[in-house]
């Protein structure tokens, strides 16, 4: 539960590009992958999640894929702009509720 | 009406001393963590607790004591205080049925 691998730690795109964020667990008995985005100096706040059940989801401009047999799972944000510039952090839970993160992505958007 | 809450959000204390944080969420969960943040902004598991027992406590110094007198708080005291402790501490509480970690607002700690 305790190794989730995330990549890339730093991440600049222009204004309008796609941005990819990935991340590797090992626990098989992970069944929920949440993304949250911390702004400077604020709280992470979900942004986006999906359950071991379902392999992709989409809110308007950002979506998650899983794929479990690999054990990995990416957030794709399209058609960034400035106030997408934060740092992004996937996690891992099972059901016995132990939420473990990744090392975060420091995410810039350059106008 | 903030759902979880924590205090104070600043914190400045010389080495050797004991602080407390305190944490209160109004949302009826069921887990509380605490968390680390440290300066490369890794966020890393302290403590979980369910319904006031201890779930999960993470190789901490002992130095870090949890206390949940009820399932809406949990409160984090800190003895002699070194400067590695120098970090952000997020509650945070857990939806059991939404499967949601929902963050306070963090609190701040600087040792000097």
């Amino acid at each position: 539960g305790e190794n989730v691998e995330q990549h890339p730690s730093t991440l600049s795109v222009q204004e309008g590009d796609s941005a990819v964020i990935k991340c590797t667990y090992s626990d098989s008995a992970s069944n929920y992958f949440p993304w949250y985005k911390q702004e400077l100096g604020k709280r992470p706040q979900l942004i986006i999640d999906i359950r071991s059940n379902v392999g992709e989801k989409k809110d308007q401009r950002i979506a998650v894929t899983l794929n479990k047999t690999a054990k990995h799972f990416s957030l794709h944000i399209t058609e960034t702009q400035p106030e997408d510039s934060a740092v992004y952090f996937c996690a891992e839970a099972n059901t016995g509720n132990q939420f473990y993160f990744g090392t975060g992505t420091s995410l810039t958007v350059i106008p | 009406d903030t759902a979880v809450s924590q205090t104070p959000k600043y914190l400045v204390t010389q080495m050797g001393n004991d602080k407390s944080i305190k944490c209160e969420q109004n949302l009826g969960h069921d887990t509380m963590y605490w968390y680390k943040q440290d300066s490369k902004k890794f966020l890393k598991i302290m403590f979980s607790y369910n319904n006031k027992e201890l779930i999960i406590n993470e190789t901490v110094p002992n130095r870090f004591s949890p206390k949940s007198p009820d399932k809406a708080h949990l409160n984090l005291h800190i003895n002699s205080l070194e400067l590695g402790d120098s970090a952000v501490y997020f509650c945070a509480s857990h939806d059991r049925a939404g499967n949601t970690i929902y963050f306070g607002e963090g609190s701040w700690l600087t040792v000097v």
